[in-house]
């Protein structure tokens, strides 16, 4: 069975400050992960995936994400945080074998001027 | 190119009674997705379709929700007869064919059950 685990509630940084978003996974095969952000009464904005190759992913809104095979796990991060950033972020998982998504509880980012 | 589009945006019925929300995917992708999102909590997948076929719907209260993608397209999920814990976000989303890509999601519907 395929499961993700964000172990944060809430994340509080200081604006210009870095940010980390953590991510646990477990799944039987090879993962697919995603992370979405999600801003008040909207729908679920696609950020960045991995699928396989380099272990460090860029995407949008100068965000990226480093998956580690030995701990299981697929940070968020971004080396400066920005007001705007303030949104609920969800991480997302999916066994390569499988066809569903199982995304994680979210975790809200609040970013502080 | 226009988004996953979803209607109504806000729902609010009584308890017992029955509602409809529709979904128009991207252009040209193959499944489409029917998350419900409780306030606090990560989408849930309801049902997958791929075309008009149901890859999973495992997740699906079978005895109150109703789906289907007729023409492989467009789609529309039902509640009848609708409980209270029904209120939530009802979250469309598609995807071109291939595991590895990622969902584009509507606005979602949010429906209240009083």
């Amino acid at each position: 069975a395929q499961s993700v685990a964000q172990p944060e509630d809430q994340v509080n940084v200081a604006e210009g400050n870095p940010l980390t978003v953590k991510c646990t996974y477990s799944v039987s095969g090879n993962p697919y992960l995603f992370w979405y952000v999600q801003y008040p009464n909207r729908g679920l904005q696609f950020l960045l995936k991995y699928i396989t190759g380099d272990n460090l992913v860029k995407g949008s809104y100068g965000f990226e994400a480093e998956f580690n095979k030995s701990q299981t796990s697929f940070h968020l991060k971004k080396p400066s945080a920005l007001v705007s950033d303030s949104a609920l972020y969800f991480c997302a998982v999916r066994d390569s074998s499988a066809s569903k998504i199982i995304f994680g509880s979210g975790t809200r980012l609040s970013i502080r001027p | 190119e226009a988004g996953v589009a979803q209607s109504p945006r806000y729902k609010i019925i009584e308890k017992r009674q029955s509602v409809a929300f529709w979904c128009n995917p991207i252009s040209g992708h193959a499944t489409l997705y029917w998350y419900q999102q409780i306030l606090g909590q990560g989408p849930k997948l309801l049902i997958q379709f791929q075309n008009n076929g149901v890859v999973d719907d495992s997740q699906l209260p079978k005895d109150r929700f109703s789906a289907e993608r007729l023409k492989g397209v467009d789609s529309t999920l039902k509640i009848q007869p609708a409980k209270l814990e029904d209120s939530a976000v009802y979250l469309c989303a598609s995807s071109p064919t291939g595991q590895g890509g990622e969902q584009f999601f509507g606005p979602g519907t949010r429906l209240t059950v009083l």
